[in-house]
């Protein structure tokens, strides 16, 4: 099945810096999905970008289907940015394969 | 309009007990997925039911059930509970069956907390 691979796991950043999230996937994928978990634990959709370049807001959002990666930027990060960013991609069998995650801890 | 609502937020019980979580979809969403997050493994699907049909499953023992209604909502219930099962219970709305539209965006409610004691 598809693999997911999610880098840094971990990130700390000043509060005001920009930073930039990658999303691997070893396998073409019609369905992929940013999401943002906060400290209480709800999903957040951020994108959905199987393809292509999003923006909303600081965020932005490019995938290089050809590639096999999407990566997910964040500019001008502020303390509510804190949490885990994931990235789910719909494999052969039609389910959300999620990556680990990447852990992001901004300080004020 | 209002998102999904998963009821309750916490819950604790104790081994051997059963348990029922609710999901309510997004109104006029029929496809209803859900997912257990653990800190060792990580995001994993559970099942996924579209017009009171389970259209999906992922590698959960049996123990894992659920069932949709005719309104749309979604229960999930886990038997003979076990310490591992402790977990934030994840439901996810979409407004056709992922399955057959792979270019759908699945929305997610705030998740159940269950410990197991």
């Amino acid at each position: 099945g598809i693999q997911v691979e999610q880098s840094p796991p971990d990130l700390i950043l000043q509060e005001g810096a920009n930073s930039t999230l990658r999303c691997n996937f070893s396998d073409s994928v019609n369905n992929l999905q940013w999401f943002h978990q906060n400290p209480w634990g709800q999903l957040i959709n951020l994108f959905y970008i199987p393809s292509g370049t999003k923006q909303n807001g600081r965020l932005s959002a490019t995938t290089v289907a050809t590639e096999r990666y999407s990566l997910l930027y964040i500019s001008s990060s502020q303390t509510t940015d804190s949490g885990v960013y994931f990235c789910a991609a719909m494999d052969s069998n039609y389910q959300l394969i999620w990556g680990a995650g990447t852990k992001l801890i901004i300080k004020p | 309009k209002a998102g999904v609502t998963q009821t309750p937020r916490y819950l604790i019980k104790t081994r051997g007990q059963q348990v029922t979580l609710s999901c309510s979809p997004i109104s006029g969403h029929r496809s209803v997925s859900w997912y257990q997050q653990t800190p060792g493994q990580g995001l994993q699907f559970l099942f996924e039911y579209f017009s009171e049909t389970q259209r999906n499953k992922g590698n959960f023992p049996g123990r894992f059930s659920g069932r949709q209604f005719s309104n749309s909502r979604s229960e999930m219930n886990v038997s003979t509970l076990e310490l591992g099962d402790s977990a934030l219970y994840l439901c996810a709305s979409s407004a056709e069956v992922l399955r057959q539209y792979m270019n759908t965006e699945a929305f997610f409610g705030q998740g159940t907390r269950l410990t197991v004691v």
